[in-house]
C-alpha cells in the first residue's frame, strides 16, 4: 500500500522557469514532510522539510507548500536551473525527523539550458 | 564533518550468498537506518538502529538483519541472496533531533 503518492514522475522545465512537484498522502499521523534531492550515483540529499502546523516554507529557491485539509503538499523550484536536473522525491514520517521515511515515487526534473 | 560513508560501494554476488554491507554515521549522529532503492524506486525502509538497538524495522523478511556498534557505525546483512535483493542500499545517520543524512550507498546486484 502506497502511503505518499508522487507526481508527476518526469518534469521538463525551461531554465528560469518555475518547478512544481506534488505529494498526497493517506496517513494524517504523519507529522514531518522532507523533500529529498538525488543526483545519478549519490545517496538523498535532505532539500527543506515541513511540518503541518506551517502552510508555507521557503529556503532560497524553493518552497514547500503545505495543505492539511486536502493531504496533500508540493515543491515548488523558483528559477529553476540546470544544476537542479535531478531526481526529487517527497517523504513522509510519524513520529519526527528521525523516525522511518515513507518515500513516494520521485519525479525525474530536466531544466533545460 | 565527515558525513556518512558506506562501503563497499559495488558489489556482485551469486543467488544464495550472504552479503555484508559497512556504514560510518556521520559524527554525533546516534540513529541509524537502512533503506532499499530499486532502481527507478524510492527508497524503502528496512531498519533502523538507535543505541545499538533495532528501533523499528519495515516489512522486510527475516534474512535482512543488521548491527549497530558503540561508534554508531552499522552493518546491514542479507542471507540467501535472491535476484531481487538487487538494489541501493542506503544507510542513513541522524542526531537525537534532526533529519537523516544519506551516504551514497552500496549498488548490490546478484546474479
Amino acid at each position: 500500500q502506497q502511503q505518499v503518492k508522487q507526481s508527476p514522475q518526469s518534469l521538463i522545465v525551461q531554465k528560469g522557469g518555475i518547478s512544481i512537484i506534488n505529494c498526497a498522502y493517506e496517513n494524517t499521523a504523519f507529522d514531518y514532510f522532507p523533500w529529498y534531492q538525488q543526483f545519478p550515483g549519490k545517496g538523498p540529499a535532505l532539500l527543506i522539510a515541513i511540518r503541518p502546523d506551517v502552510s508555507e516554507k521557503k529556503e532560497g529557491r524553493f518552497t514547500i507548500s503545505f495543505n492539511k485539509s486536502a493531504k496533500q503538499f508540493s515543491l515548488h523550484i523558483m528559477d529553476s536551473q540546470p544544476g537542479d536536473s535531478a531526481t526529487y522525491f517527497c517523504a513522509a514520517s510519524r513520529g519526527g525527523a528521525t523516525n522511518k521515511l515513507i518515500f513516494g515515487t520521485g519525479t525525474l526534473l530536466a531544466v533545460q539550458p | 564533518e565527515t558525513g556518512v560513508t558506506q562501503s563497499p560501494t559495488h558489489l556482485i554476488k551469486t543467488r544464495g550468498q550472504q552479503v555484508t554491507l559497512r556504514c560510518s554515521s556521520q559524527s554525533g549522529h546516534n540513529t541509524v537506518s537502512w533503506y532499499q532503492q530499486a532502481l527507478g524506486q524510492g527508497p524503502q525502509f528496512i531498519f533502523q538502529y538507535y543505541r545499538e538497538e533495532e528501533n523499528g524495522r519495515g516489512n522486510f523478511p527475516p534474512r535482512f538483519s543488521g548491527l549497530q556498534f558503540p561508534n554508531y557505525s552499522s552493518e546491514l546483512n542479507v542471507n540467501a541472496l535472491e535476484l531481487d535483493d538487487s538494489a541501493l542500499y542506503l544507510c542513513a545517520s541522524s542526531p537525537a533531533r534532526g533529519g537523516y543524512t544519506f551516504g551514497s550507498g552500496t549498488r548490490l546486484t546478484v546474479v
